[in-house]
């Protein structure tokens, strides 16, 4: 099946640098992709949408300059945080819409990779 | 803005007992997807739900949309150890797969 590969699955990294996260489609394209972040004992909050060859949209609250979003590919998408402070640390999980999949033909087109966990220290 | 509330929080149930997870929308849904996660781990996709009324099953778990798409739940036949983790509902209301998700329901298997 699909499948979407976040990388790192863990980052610890010092506060006031910067943190990039690559979301994957292995066996797919994907136009767009979606970034959440999930902080403890928490549900899943959407933080932007990626679109290959155009700007990302961030939902409300969301800081652009803080959450850097780059989609040059049809296969990657980018999350940069950018001079991370320790509220920043939390679960970051993408999505992928599979290109190729119609709705409701069995399947899904959406796919989740498996998160990266960020600390910020 | 869009509400998903989710219920109950959190379940304990004995092994081979039934159970079921509920999912409301204060809006009409696009469609509705069931995902399973392990704490801090990825999402596992479980079903996805589109037409009013639809209903599907795989292996031990029936999930079900209710004809005005407000609402879905989630069963579990004869639970298993196997079936625990945190069951999240994830709301798309305009066809776009950007997803607002139910705070999730933690579900316990004892023996």
């Amino acid at each position: 099946g699909a499948v979407v590969s976040q990388h790192p699955s863990r980052v610890i990294c010092k506060s006031g640098t910067s943190v990039k996260i690559e979301c994957r489609s292995l066996d797919f394209q994907a136009t767009t992709m979606f970034w959440y972040r999930q902080f403890p004992k928490q549900s899943l909050m959407l933080m932007a949408t990626s679109n290959e060859g155009s700007k990302a949209t961030y939902e409300q609250g969301v800081e652009k300059d803080k959450f850097l979003i780059n989609h040059a590919s049809l296969t990657l998408s980018t999350l940069t945080v950018t001079s991370a402070h320790p509220e920043d640390s939390s679960f970051y999980i993408c999505s992928a819409r599979d290109d190729g999949t119609f709705d409701g033909a069995g399947g899904t087109p959406l796919h989740f990779g498996n998160g990266t966990r960020l600390t910020v220290t | 803005s869009q509400e998903l509330e989710q219920s109950p929080q959190s379940l304990i149930v004995q092994e081979g007992k039934n159970l079921t997870i509920n999912c409301t929308s204060s809006k009409t849904l696009y469609g509705l997807y069931w995902y399973k996660q392990k704490y801090g781990e990825g999402l596992i996709f479980l079903m996805m739900l589109q037409k009013g009324g639809e209903e599907k099953s795989h292996e031990k778990i029936t999930a079900k949309l209710d004809e005005k798409k407000q609402q879905s739940s989630l069963h579990i036949t004869a639970s298993q150890p196997s079936h625990a983790g945190i069951y999240l509902c994830g709301a798309d209301h305009f066809g776009n797969e950007k997803l607002t998700f139910g705070t999730g329901t933690r579900l316990t298997i004892i023996p």
